[in-house]
Parts: structure tokens; C-alpha cells; sequence
């Protein structure tokens, strides 16, 4: 069935390396597409969103690359940090454009051992 | 500017008992979400509200789940009777609607007994 899923559950890095955390969707129709932070006892934290006219969209020590060929997306996130230890959620908006449902993945663990 | 609020943080509750939690979403968003997050998943929608209207609610146990945003504004979900299952954490989420970014309140965890 369509689902939204993340290729590696956990991700450990050293302090000031580069994260990577990949993204696989299934739906063509979606059209949008968010990474959420979540840290323990909080809730989602918005990071970067894109829409699907784009392929890459940069932030602050993060970007967003969107693949609709493979329907791939992944974050990158630049000298991680401490501070960029939490589970990171990709999600799509799998209901197409005002039809609007956002759908969650099943997240990754990113660990920054400093 | 304040989040999205919810409350209580935390609930515990013997099964059988009902529950509700309260959402006051960002000012001016018209668009508010309920979601489920169960422990190491990531956050499944039960309902969403345009303005004081569920659009799409297809997820919301209903023999169970009610919602109501009655002016558009705050919402609550309540839970009669609560099931040993339904142990999770509740999230609300409100955004300014189409494809937007929906911001989440703290959650509230449910613990049933």
C-alpha cells in the first residue's frame, strides 16, 4: 500500500559532520512535503518544507532535496550538532494540493555524539 | 506570539472512564488537526477542522472519538469509554490552510489504566 517511510530507523553522527536522512514516498499525486524535528515529550517542530515544483530548497545548515523520478526526499543537515538530536519525521501532503492531508513517516533517530 | 496550546500535558485514566483534551490553535489559523502519535511512530490524523467544519474526520473512531470546534476557534476530542489502547499521545496542530505548514501544540499523553 502507499506509505511514507524512512530507509534507516537510526542515524549516528559525530559533532560537526554532515546528517543525512532519507525520505521514500509513494504517492505521485502529493505535492508537499515537510521535515519535522521532534525532540522527547515535545511535539512535531516545523524545519524546512518544499513543493513539488521544486527540487531543492536550502535553510538554515539544512536543505531539502525532492527526487519525483524516484519519489525520494531527503534532509541534509550541515556541521550537526548536540543540539540536532531528536527523531525527524518526513511528511506529504498525500491528499494533492487543497485537498490537503498530511501524512507522517515512521521517523528516524539522528544521535550527535559530540 | 504563543503556539499552538493544549492541555493537559498528561492524563492518566482508569479504562472505562471517559477523557477529554483541549486544543487552542495559533490566532488566525483556520485550519486545526487532531493526531494519534503511539510510542516511536510518527503522528496519524483523526480529524480535521476547516473554521467550526470536519472535513475530513475518516480516521476518528466514532463509536468511541468525538470532536467539536463549536466557534471555529478552540477544540476539544474526548474519548468515551477509554479503551487500555488507546494509551498515546494527542496532538493538535493548527496552520493558515492549502499547503502550509502546520505547527503542533506539546501533546497531551494519555495513560489508561
Amino acid at each position: 500500500g502507499e506509505s511514507v517511510g524512512l530507509h534507516l530507523p537510526t542515524l549516528s553522527v559525530q559533532e560537526g559532520d554532515n546528517s543525512i536522512i532519507n525520505c521514500a514516498y509513494s504517492n505521485s499525486a502529493s505535492d508537499y512535503f515537510i521535515w519535522y524535528k521532534q525532540e522527547s515529550g515535545k511535539g512535531p517542530q516545523f524545519i524546512i518544507d518544499i513543493r513539488s515544483n521544486m527540487d531543492k530548497r536550502q535553510g538554515q545548515r539544512v536543505t531539502v532535496l525532492l527526487n519525483k523520478t524516484v519519489k525520494h526526499l531527503s534532509l541534509q543537515i550541515a556541521a550537526t550538532q548536540p543540539g540536532d538530536s531528536a527523531v525527524y519525521f518526513c511528511a506529504e501532503n498525500r491528499g494533492g494540493g487543497s485537498n490537503y492531508k498530511l501524512t507522517f513517516g515512521k521517523g528516524t533517530l539522528l544521535t550527535v555524539n559530540p | 506570539e504563543a503556539g499552538v496550546v493544549q492541555s493537559p500535558r498528561y492524563k492518566i485514566i482508569e479504562k472505562k472512564q471517559p477523557v477529554a483534551f483541549w486544543c487552542n490553535p495559533i490566532s488566525g489559523h483556520n485550519t486545526l488537526y487532531w493526531y494519534l502519535q503511539n510510542l516511536g511512530q510518527g503522528p496519524e490524523l483523526l480529524i480535521r477542522y476547516e473554521n467550526e467544519e470536519a472535513v475530513d474526520d475518516s480516521q476518528l473512531p466514532k463509536d468511541r472519538f468525538s470532536a467539536e470546534r463549536l466557534k471555529g476557534v478552540d477544540s476539544t476530542l474526548k474519548i468515551q469509554p477509554a479503551e487500555l489502547g488507546d494509551s498515546a499521545v494527542y496532538l493538535c496542530a493548527s496552520s493558515a490552510g492549502g499547503n502550509t505548514e502546520a505547527f503542533f501544540g506539546q501533546g497531551t499523553r494519555l495513560t489508561v489504566v
